[in-house]
């Protein structure tokens, strides 16, 4: 089945100590990106990935740092949380950079830090 | 001004009752525009793009005025599994903009 898998699906943990939310994605695409979701001001682009090794950064990327070594993941690392990151947050994957507004995104990751 | 504006709901209708939503967009340089879905604490999925001549989908359909810069949805003869948030999205070269969603209700 094709699908992006996030996980963990929920997390509580504390101001500064370090995380990472893994996101696969089984489809081949090229293109994959981190969105942040709050109340009221709708999803918001974290990091984004045209391809292999190349990461740019999205409109809210302060706190958040990206890898894309593998094409298949894109795990969003989160150095050291503070509770204003505190969110729920999808990855999502197109097929290529041509088609990005086309996207397949994971199930959500919801992340509370104390 | 949000560059991508919409009205938030939520719109009550009945079941059967024909139903339509507007996104605004600051830029008149966007060039792609896309309309999502989103079922409560679910991820949003792609509903359909928007093409400039318009485009119908089943009960769906979506258009474009660029002259005033906004895209509608309409939904036709709504069923109660409509009910959802529908965000739109535009986009501009490599920047990417949700709209913070429209909720809808279907009531029977």
């Amino acid at each position: 089945e094709a699908q992006v898998t996030q996980n963990p699906r929920y997390l509580i943990t504390v101001t500064g100590k370090k995380l990472t939310v893994t996101c696969s994605q089984n489809m081949n695409h090229e293109y994959m990106s981190w969105y942040r979701q709050d109340p009221g001001l709708g999803l918001r682009q974290i990091y984004y990935s045209m391809n292999v090794e190349a990461t740019d950064k999205g409109d809210v990327p302060e706190g958040y740092k990206v890898s894309r070594k593998e094409k298949r993941n894109f795990p969003l690392i989160l150095e050291s949380p503070s509770p204003n990151q505190t969110s729920l947050y999808f990855c999502a994957s197109s097929l290529s950079s041509m088609t990005f507004g086309e996207l397949f995104f994971g199930e959500g990751s919801r992340l509370t830090v104390l | 001004r949000k560059e991508v504006e919409q009205d938030p709901g939520p719109f009550n209708v009945p079941e059967g009752a024909t139903v339509a939503f507007n996104c605004t967009y600051s830029n008149s340089a966007s060039q792609s525009f896309f309309w999502y879905r989103q079922d409560c604490r679910k991820e949003p999925k792609l509903l359909m793009s928007v093409y400039s001549s318009g485009n119908e989908d089943g009960r769906f359909t979506a258009q474009l005025n660029r002259a005033s810069q906004y895209i509608s949805l309409l939904i036709r003869d709504s069923k109660l599994s409509d009910s959802a948030t529908y965000l739109c999205v535009v986009i501009r070269n490599n920047d990417m903009r949700f709209g913070a969603g429209t909720r809808l209700t279907v009531k029977p």
